[in-house]
């Protein structure tokens, strides 16, 4: 069964650095999201993109995130300067024409 | 603003006992609902999802729930809860004018042998 795919498991990075979390959705797929859950917290939407731009973002989707779908295959999310408050596990979710979404196996950043 | 509700931040069964997830929402019309399953360490499986029609779902790994719009619940039931169910359970929900999924705080389930 075709499934959404994240690298890398786990990132760990210094403050005020860049980070890149990468995700290849599934296939067909034609929207693509990223969502975050801060520990013991919920998870949270960060961006929808669909059509090669984003469709929606929340507030929490500021200057400092970007996302791009550099080929056919890879969608990613970069922070362009770390903050601690950064720390969490980073979902990517993929849907086809559908309401269902597909989610990724996460990726733990942690900001030190 | 839609909002979803879990009531239970943590419940605890015996394996083979019936359990029952409470999931409430706020939203003007019928939304689209989820329940999504994480295991430790793991991301979010779908477990099921109610779009119209049939107020009671089936999902995966013997679970359903069932849709009340007079009470805007829509609440996730086992009959008999194996070990293996021991996760984190999260329902959610989308509007109709956006496909951003609006999650509840999640409920913990642990399961006694």
């Amino acid at each position: 069964e075709p499934e959404v795919t994240q690298t890398p498991s786990h990132q760990v990075t210094q403050m005020g650095q860049e980070v890149i979390l990468r995700c290849v959705p599934i296939s067909n797929h034609l929207y693509f999201y990223w969502y975050r859950q801060i520990l013991g917290q919920k998870v949270e939407f960060l961006v929808s993109f669909y059509n090669n731009e984003i469709s929606e973002k929340s507030e929490i989707f500021d200057d400092q995130f970007s996302v791009e779908r550099p080929d056919g295959s890879n969608f990613t999310l970069k922070i362009r300067s770390t903050k601690l408050e950064d720390s969490a596990m980073y979902f990517c979710a993929s849907n086809d024409w559908g309401e269902t979404q597909y989610f990724g196996p996460g990726t733990r950043l942690l900001v030190l | 603003a839609q909002s979803v509700t879990q009531p239970d931040i943590h419940i605890t069964v015996s394996e083979g006992a019936s359990l029952e997830l409470r999931c409430n929402y706020s939203y003007g019309a019928t939304p689209y609902l989820f329940w999504y399953v994480q295991s430790p360490g793991q991301g979010l499986q779908l477990l099921l999802k109610y779009f119209s029609g049939d107020t009671l779902v089936q999902g995966i790994k013997g679970f359903e729930a069932e849709f009340k719009r007079s009470q805007s619940s829509f609440n996730l039931r086992k009959p008999s809860v194996h070990w293996s169910d021991a996760a984190e359970y999260f329902c959610a929900v989308v509007g109709r004018n956006t496909d951003k999924l609006i999650f509840g705080t999640g409920t913990r389930l642990q399961v006694f042998p």
